[in-house]
């Protein structure tokens, strides 16, 4: 059974400071999302990581992929308040069909304090 | 990407009663999914929703309970059956579309249905 942890699972950071938040999933799977949630709204879709080595950037986030290690991150480079939600990882299992099913860490709520 | 949009997008309901959630997608799509977002946790797959065929259920989801129909490729509904407290949640349908990479798809969010039950 795949199972996906996240930590921190709460993160409060000033703005202009950087961090990163850790995603580790139990076996082998052949791809990585990452998800931000903000307070009573849907998910959207920030990164889909496909290989080893895989390293995707957008604004102040950067994610990265480390399939031997079985590891995610998402780094976030100089904080802005903007950025404040719940940032959620999610792995796949390998299916036999076209699409996998999304296995999801527990979250990490980022508060940026001004 | 897909534009989908739920229905009901909240409803305050009484225990025992059932209430079926509708999802609509702008464009024809493959594969839909059912997950469920029970208060501060986070995301679980409910079922897959497979066009012309019954659903795929997850572990610890049956189709009794949360009966899905998905009569063609754009629209699918979830039933929350004989409801209980603990089946407040969000429920949000999810659609997978192909990425860049034909084999790997992009999974994309509905708004959710807030779900409470007294």
């Amino acid at each position: 059974e795949l199972k996906v942890e996240q930590n921190p699972l709460f993160l409060s950071m000033q703005e202009g400071k950087n961090y990163t938040i850790y995603c580790n999933y139990s076996t082998t799977s052949d791809r990585l999302y990452w998800y931000r949630q903000d307070p009573g709204k849907s998910l959207e879709s920030l990164f889909v990581l496909l290989s080893n080595g895989a390293v995707k950037q957008e604004g102040r986030l950067m994610a990265s992929l480390d399939t031997k290690a079985r590891l995610s991150t998402l780094h976030i480079t100089a904080a802005v308040h903007d950025l404040s939600a719940t940032y959620f990882c999610a792995a796949a299992k390998l299916n036999t069909g076209t699409a996998s099913k999304l296995t999801f860490g527990t979250g990490t709520r980022l508060q940026v304090t001004l | 990407s897909a534009v989908i949009s739920q229905k009901p997008s909240r409803d305050i309901c009484q225990r025992g009663t059932s209430l079926t959630i509708q999802c609509q997608v702008d464009s024809q799509v493959t594969m839909m999914f059912w997950y469920r977002q029970q208060p501060g946790q986070s995301l679980t797959l409910i079922a897959t929703a497979n066009q012309g065929s019954e659903a795929t259920y997850e572990s610890g989801f049956v189709i009794d309970k949360f009966p899905i129909s998905r009569p063609n490729l754009t629209f699918s509904t979830l039933t929350v059956s004989n409801m209980s407290p603990e089946d407040s949640s969000i429920y949000l349908c999810s659609v997978a579309e192909a990425h860049e990479t034909k084999w790997v798809y992009e999974q994309y969010f509905g708004p959710g249905t807030r779900l409470t039950v007294t």
